[in-house]
Formats: C-alpha cells, structure tokens, sequence
C-alpha cells in the first residue's frame, strides 16, 4: 500500500507570493492534517480535513487555507508569503478523525526569499 | 507553556549507552506516539501507547497515565539511531495531535 505523498518536496518562494501544497492520504484514509514544523516551535498543528470539510483547526493566520477534494487529495494555500513561512509543511493521514493511528508524508520543504 | 515537554532536548551518546527520553504531558489524553524523523524530514511512529509498557527491539516506551509521563529507551545505541524523537499526544477532547519539541539524539561510534 502506498504512502503519503507531498508535492513538491522542495520550494521556493518569494515574499508576497502565493504558495499551493498537495498532499495524498493513504488508500482508504479520509482524514488528512496539516502540520508546519520551525526549528524553533517544533511541530505545530495547522488543520485537518475530513469528507471535504475542515474539522479541526489550529491557531494560524487566515492566510493558511486548506481544502479537501471527494478522493480525499488534500491542498493547502498559503498567500502572501512571510519569510517567517519558511517552514517544512507535512502532512498525514488517518482512517477518520479520532483515529489513534497517524501516517506522515515526507513533507515540503518550503524557502520564501 | 507548552503541553508536552521533552527532555533532553539535544543528546550526546557514545556507542552502546542506555539513552533515555522523557516526556510530561498536562492535559488529559487518549493516546502517546513517540515519533522518529531522520534528516531530510520523514516522520515515522515508533509506538503507541495508551497503557504500561511497549518493546520492539532495542526501543522501549513506558507510560504513568497517573504521573502524565512517558519515557523512551534505546538499549545499546547505534549511530543508526541518530534523530529526533518527538513525543506526541491525543487529547482526549478533540481528538488533535499535540507534539513536543524533540528531543535531538546524536549516536557516536
């Protein structure tokens, strides 16, 4: 069974642009989160999806959107970009929310300049 | 003040020490991961727990629900254990994810 996977692993932006991650769960996994991890604040929780619409979010400007699509593909958006966005963006995929059991994908390592 | 607290943050082993990691928690919980990523960002999920006590291996992880604490142990280290280990906990209310900071773990030969 196929893993998580993020696209694009690696990314570079310029401050003020817009940036779209994608992100595949797992075969079978409706539930996808999103997470940005600094040096500094470790592993933060962004949102997560589930049947299309966004259950839980974290404590994030509005500039952090996300979206689910019905086969569970996930995207987030980031607009106008800050140099403090410079983060690794990854996400992970359970069966549904509540579930013990999370997968992580291998992240986006995204540079705004 | 962050709910999940890691300690060390940063460790320096030889090989072959008993290495091991702490992590305390204030909120109420349904389940502990402790998590492994390698350079380059992959998270993996060591174990799981919700009670006592899990082995796999040379990794040990225990758990005290009353005491909010959770150790893991790494018997005979390897330089292959190099990573971080994250310490990561399920609330019991919202079903969310709340993640320590790490704990950066150096093996040397």
């Amino acid at each position: 069974k196929a893993g998580v996977t993020q696209t694009p692993r690696y990314l570079i932006k310029t401050r003020g642009q817009q940036v779209t991650l994608s992100c595949s769960p797992i075969s079978g996994h409706r539930s996808v989160s999103w997470y940005q991890q600094t040096p500094g604040q470790g592993l933060q929780f962004l949102f997560e999806y589930f049947s299309e619409t966004q259950r839980n979010k974290g404590n994030f400007p509005g500039r952090f959107s996300g979206r689910q699509f019905s086969n569970s593909r996930s995207e987030m958006n980031v607009s106008t970009l800050e140099l403090g966005d410079s983060a690794l963006y990854l996400c992970a995929s359970r069966r549904q929310v509540g579930a013990y059991e999370q997968y992580f994908g291998p992240g986006t390592r995204l540079t705004v300049t | 003040k962050n709910e999940v607290e890691q300690s060390p943050q940063n460790l320096t082993a030889q090989e072959g020490e008993f290495i091991t990691i702490n992590c305390s928690y204030s909120v109420g919980i349904s389940a502990l991961h402790w998590l492994q990523q390698h350079p380059g960002g992959g998270i993996v999920s060591l174990f799981m727990l919700s009670s006592g006590k899990k082995k796999h291996g040379r990794l040990i992880a225990t758990i005290n629900i009353q005491e909010k604490h959770s150790s893991l142990h790494i018997t005979a280290s390897h330089p292959r254990d190099s990573a971080v280990y994250i310490c990561a906990v399920i609330k019991n209310t919202g079903n969310q994810f709340y993640f320590g900071t790490g704990t950066s773990l150096t093996v040397i030969p």
